[in-house]
Formats: structure tokens, C-alpha cells, sequence
């Protein structure tokens, strides 16, 4: 099955500052990456997602990339803001469209 | 509100009892997704129903759990003979066939 690695565990930055988040996947098959952010005591929210048929796609300060060849996927965050603070998780399908395997996930900390 | 809706949000039981969570995803969605989250983890599938059939199962689901989703629109897990182990987030998300995954807030379980 579908194997996805995170790093770094954990993420500190001032505000104003651009954060990366990687992961790097195992099924080549895999063809959708979503990202979610999860506040304490919440369920997980959707804020980016990227199909393997494009290799970056942008919403306002967010950004997604994706490098097929290398299976891997990247997360930015430019103008971080004391609100983006939570523990974002990336995902992969493999084989399974929906069925989603979960990174380990980022803490990130934005500093005012 | 018309997103993923959990309930009870936390459960505190005894060791040996049965529990039950319920799940109702979002109107029209067709796919509906249960998965379980520890301290620290990202989530975790155990299983999911594309209307009212389940088609696939985690080993992670042991035959202590049973989901159901009797009529394509809410579902039903229950936990028989809880064990401390079954401590965790129980994350419910629904999606059209397809398209991104939607999550509820979550159901605590403590097992004491």
C-alpha cells in the first residue's frame, strides 16, 4: 500500500515568513495529494489538493507543487500569519481513489 | 451548518462496554469514510462506504468494530468490548466519488 513520509515534525517561524512542508510518497499510482490543517480539537480541513496531472497549483499564500518523477510534494505557505498555526498533514491515495494515507504531520508555530 | 457532523463528540467508557458513533456526511455525498487518529498521528483508514455498500476494510478493524451506512446516508460505528487501546479520534468524512474528502469534527473516546 501507500506509504507517505512528512518532514520536518515540527516548524517554527516569525511572522511574515514563508514555511515548506515536504512529503515524499511510495505508489506511483497515486494520482491525488491533499493537504489539511488541523486546529486542536478539530477534525482536519481541506485547504489545498493537486492532482497528478499538474505540477503546482496556487490559492492566495498557499501553494502546492508536485514532482512526479521523484514522488514528491511540497507545501508553501508565504506571509505566514499567527492564524496558520496548527498541525498540517499531507496525503496520498494510491491505488484507491479517496481511500487517503496520511503523513505523520507539521506543528507549525508562527511567531508574532 | 451543512458540513460532516459526529456525535457525541466525546465518550468516556468503561473498559468491556460497547459504544457507538454516529456520522452523517454532507447531503449528497455518495462516499463516506471512517478513520481513526492518536495522539501525534495523522489519521488512519479503517473503512468506506460508497453509498450503502462497504467496500473495503482495514486490518486496523478489528472484529470488535462494525460500520454501517443503512441507507446510503448516515453511518454507524460501534466498538464492542472496548479496550484502552481503542482510545483515539474517530474522524468521519464524506466525499463525491471522486473529489476531495470532507471530515467532521470527531468523536474523543476515552476508555477508563
Amino acid at each position: 500500500g501507500e506509504n507517505v513520509e512528512q518532514h520536518p515534525s515540527t516548524l517554527s517561524v516569525q511572522e511574515g515568513d514563508s514555511a515548506v512542508i515536504k512529503c515524499t510518497y511510495s505508489d506511483s499510482a497515486s494520482n491525488y495529494f491533499p493537504w489539511y490543517k488541523q486546529e486542536l480539537g478539530k477534525g482536519p480541513q481541506l485547504i489545498i489538493d493537486i492532482r497528478s496531472n499538474v505540477g503546482e497549483k496556487k490559492d492566495q499564500r498557499i501553494a502546492v507543487t508536485l514532482n512526479k518523477t521523484a514522488k514528491h510534494f511540497s507545501l508553501h505557505i508565504t506571509e505566514t500569519q499567527p492564524e496558520d498555526s496548527a498541525v498540517y498533514f499531507c496525503a496520498g491515495t494510491g491505488t484507491s481513489y479517496g481511500k487517503l494515507t496520511f503523513g505523520q504531520g507539521t506543528i507549525l508555530t508562527v511567531h508574532p | 451548518d451543512t458540513g460532516v457532523s459526529q456525535d457525541p463528540r466525546h465518550k468516556i467508557t468503561k473498559r468491556g462496554q460497547n459504544v457507538t458513533f454516529r456520522c452523517d456526511p454532507i447531503s449528497e455525498h455518495n462516499r463516506l469514510y471512517w478513520y481513526r487518529q492518536t495522539l501525534g498521528q495523522g489519521p488512519e483508514f479503517l473503512t468506506y462506504f460508497q453509498n450503502e455498500a462497504q467496500l473495503e476494510k482495514s486490518r486496523l478493524l478489528s472484529d470488535r468494530f462494525s460500520a454501517e451506512r443503512p441507507k446510503g446516508s448516515f453511518s454507524t460505528l460501534e466498538i464492542q468490548r472496548t479496550e484502552q487501546g481503542d482510545s483515539a479520534m474517530y474522524l468521519c468524512a464524506s466525499s463525491l466519488v471522486g473529489i476531495e474528502a470532507f471530515f467532521g469534527q470527531g468523536t474523543r473516546l476515552t476508555v477508563v
